[in-house]
This record gives C-alpha cells, sequence and structure tokens, in this order.
C-alpha cells in the first residue's frame, strides 16, 4: 500500500541552525502539507502545496519557513534559523486532488532544538 | 511515546466492548470531517471521514456520525480490538486545505 514517508525519523540541532526535513509524497498526489504537533498540543497545519506554489498557510508560517518540491518526488520543509519553541513532531500529507479531502500523513520527523 | 506527557480524556473500554469517542468542532461552515488514529510514536492515520451532507457513514468496524446542529462529530468503534487503543483526532476541513484539528482522546483497551 502506497505511503507517505518522511526523513530523517529524528533530527537534533542547535538553536538558529537551519534544518531541512524531507517527505516522499504518495506518488500520484497533488496536494502536500505540512502539519507540526508540539508535545502535549494538538496536530497544527503549517502549509499547503499545489502546482508548486504554496496555496495557503497558517499564521506558524512565517519567514523563517518555506517549501519547496525540488524533484519529481521530494517535499521539504526548511526551517532557516531554528528557534527552541520550533522542537515539535513535523508531519508531511499528502492527498490526491480534491482540495483537503482525505490526507494521508507521515510517520513523522521529531525535531529538537537545543 | 506520542502520549507522554499529554493531559487527555481517556477512555477506558473491555476487550469486545464498543467505544464511543466525541468531538465538538468549531466551525459551521466546515463542510468535511476525518477521524485519525495516532499510534505511539507513529503518524496520524486515516479511520473513515464524512461530508456535511450526511449525518452517519459506516466503515469497517467504525461508525462516524455527525450533528449538525450542535456541532459534534462521534466515532463508533465496534467490538473494540487491543490494536484499537491508540489517540484519536477528529479534524474539520477549514479554508481551501487546511484541516484543523481536535485536542485528541486516548481509547485504552483493556484485555
Amino acid at each position: 500500500e502506497p505511503e507517505v514517508t518522511q526523513t530523517p525519523s529524528h533530527q537534533v540541532t542547535q538553536m538558529g541552525q537551519e534544518v531541512i526535513l524531507r517527505c516522499v509524497p504518495i506518488s500520484n498526489h497533488l496536494y502536500f502539507y505540512w502539519y507540526r504537533q508540539i508535545l502535549g498540543q494538538k496536530v497544527e497545519f503549517l502549509v499547503s502545496f499545489y502546482n508548486n506554489e504554496i496555496s495557503e498557510k497558517s499564521e506558524i508560517f512565517d519567514d523563517q519557513f518555506s517549501v519547496e518540491r525540488p524533484d519529481g518526488s521530494n517535499f521539504t520543509l526548511k526551517i532557516r534559523s531554528t528557534k527552541l519553541e520550533d522542537s515539535a513532531m513535523y508531519f508531511c500529507a499528502s492527498s490526491d486532488g480534491m482540495q483537503g479531502e482525505t490526507q494521508y500523513f507521515g510517520p513523522g520527523t521529531r525535531l529538537l532544538v537545543l | 511515546g506520542e502520549s507522554v506527557g499529554l493531559h487527555l480524556p481517556t477512555l477506558s473500554v473491555q476487550e469486545g466492548d464498543n467505544s464511543i469517542i466525541n468531538c465538538a468542532y468549531s466551525n459551521s461552515a466546515s463542510d468535511y470531517f476525518i477521524w485519525y488514529k495516532q499510534e505511539s510514536g507513529k503518524g496520524p492515520q486515516f479511520i473513515i471521514d464524512i461530508r456535511s451532507n450526511m449525518d452517519k457513514r459506516q466503515g469497517q468496524r467504525v461508525t462516524v456520525l455527525l450533528n449538525k446542529t450542535v456541532k459534534h462529530l462521534s466515532l463508533q468503534i465496534a467490538a473494540t480490538q487491543p490494536g484499537d487503543s491508540a489517540v484519536y483526532f477528529c479534524a474539520e476541513k477549514h479554508g481551501n486545505n487546511r484541516l484543523a484539528f481536535g485536542k485528541g482522546n486516548q481509547v485504552v483497551v483493556i484485555p
């Protein structure tokens, strides 16, 4: 069964460093998403991406964040200068075309900023 | 695991019994709702969805009920199994794409 994959599973970084989180969405999907889950809190929407551009972003997704689809299979989230409060689980998701329908999630990357 | 440190409503259910998990959503304009299951250390796993033009939808061992009048969503799990132990989230579609998740409910199945 096709699934969303994410690498790395865990990332530890120093405050102020840049991190890139990687995702491979399900191959025939057209919409891609990033969400995060701070420990003890709800899953929060960050950004959605379609047709090589951001289609929607939340207030969390400020200038420190960017997304990219560098090739036909990968979808990345970059945090330019990490802060302590960026520590969270980051989930990538994809859906097959209908807006917002059945988003399938990856296993997540646990980011720890020290 | 993911549930460490979380203070979630917890439902303890005997194996074989039915479970009901409830969720109140916020936006009366939401038109699509999903239930996800999250096991420790894993991402949210799709269980079942429902559109706002329906009030009930059934899957394998699961049923989702939608009451738009009171903005309430519930997930019923029939014959609960140990593998059903997890955190369950409801989510509603906001805007074009974003899903807004609820706080989650922990289900613990007692063998």
